[in-house]
């Protein structure tokens, strides 16, 4: 059974810093492409940024391009996001996510998602 | 600010069919790529619900059906029931002069009567 586990979340100041991590596990972690996805509180979801199998290709989300950093350690079969220069907008629950397999360009989909872990970015 | 348009909010008694729109442009639906739908209950993670435009996920049940044509696509689900009370969003790929990458709809909130 697919298990992601989401974990680091809390409260930070503004211009704060925080890493987030997903423990994996029921799956071999390193064939499939990964992804952080956010929700604002009572708001929609937002695609953060994903991940190659491998980590060598990374993508982002304008929003948060220059000031997160997603990476994984497939010898820990584990996620994680990097997260500077907080902001009051990045208040969200963030979901790590699974992608189907031979995820490429355009196609990912995510086929599985942890519970999510709660960050709130406020002085 | 999403470049998926949804409506807000749809309903429908037990029984009935309800549809929900997504509403692209030619950089994402409308340039060929694929939509998938996810229903989130509340409280709880988003479930993928239909991947490839129209494909359903093992137990996912065929009251659930997608479609998708030009720069739209839609969800469709027949014979309503109260534990399809959730949140449902697409989701798609943008490929513009702006960047490259992964978007959501608005979302659409599912309202069993």
């Amino acid at each position: 059974e697919v298990q992601l586990l989401e974990s680091g979340g809390g409260l930070v100041q503004p211009g704060g810093s925080l890493r987030l991590s997903c423990a994996a596990s029921g799956f071999t972690f390193s064939s499939y492409a990964m992804s952080w996805v956010r929700q604002a509180p009572g708001k929609g979801l937002e695609w953060v940024s994903a991940i190659s199998g491998s980590g060598g290709s990374t993508y982002y989300a304008d929003s948060v391009k220059g000031r997160f950093t997603i990476s994984r350690d497939n010898s820990k079969n584990t996620l994680y996001l990097q997260m500077n220069s907080l902001r009051a907008e990045d208040t969200a629950v963030y979901y790590c996510a699974k992608s189907q397999p031979y995820c490429s360009g355009g196609s990912c989909y995510s086929v599985a998602w942890g519970q999510g872990t709660l960050v709130t970015v406020s002085s | 600010q999403s470049v998926l348009t949804q409506p807000p909010s749809v309903s429908g008694a037990p029984g009935q069919r309800v549809t929900i729109s997504c509403t692209g442009s030619s950089s994402n639906i409308g340039a060929g790529y694929d939509v998938h739908w996810y229903q989130q209950l509340p409280g709880t993670a988003p479930k993928l619900l239909i991947y490839g435009n129209s494909n359903r996920p093992s137990g996912v049940p065929d009251r659930f059906s997608g479609s998708k044509s030009g720069t739209s696509a839609s969800l469709a689900i027949t014979g309503l029931q109260a534990e399809d009370e959730a949140d449902y969003y697409c989701q798609s790929y943008d490929s513009s002069l702006s960047g490259r990458f992964y978007v959501f709809g608005t979302g659409t909130k599912v309202t069993v009567l």
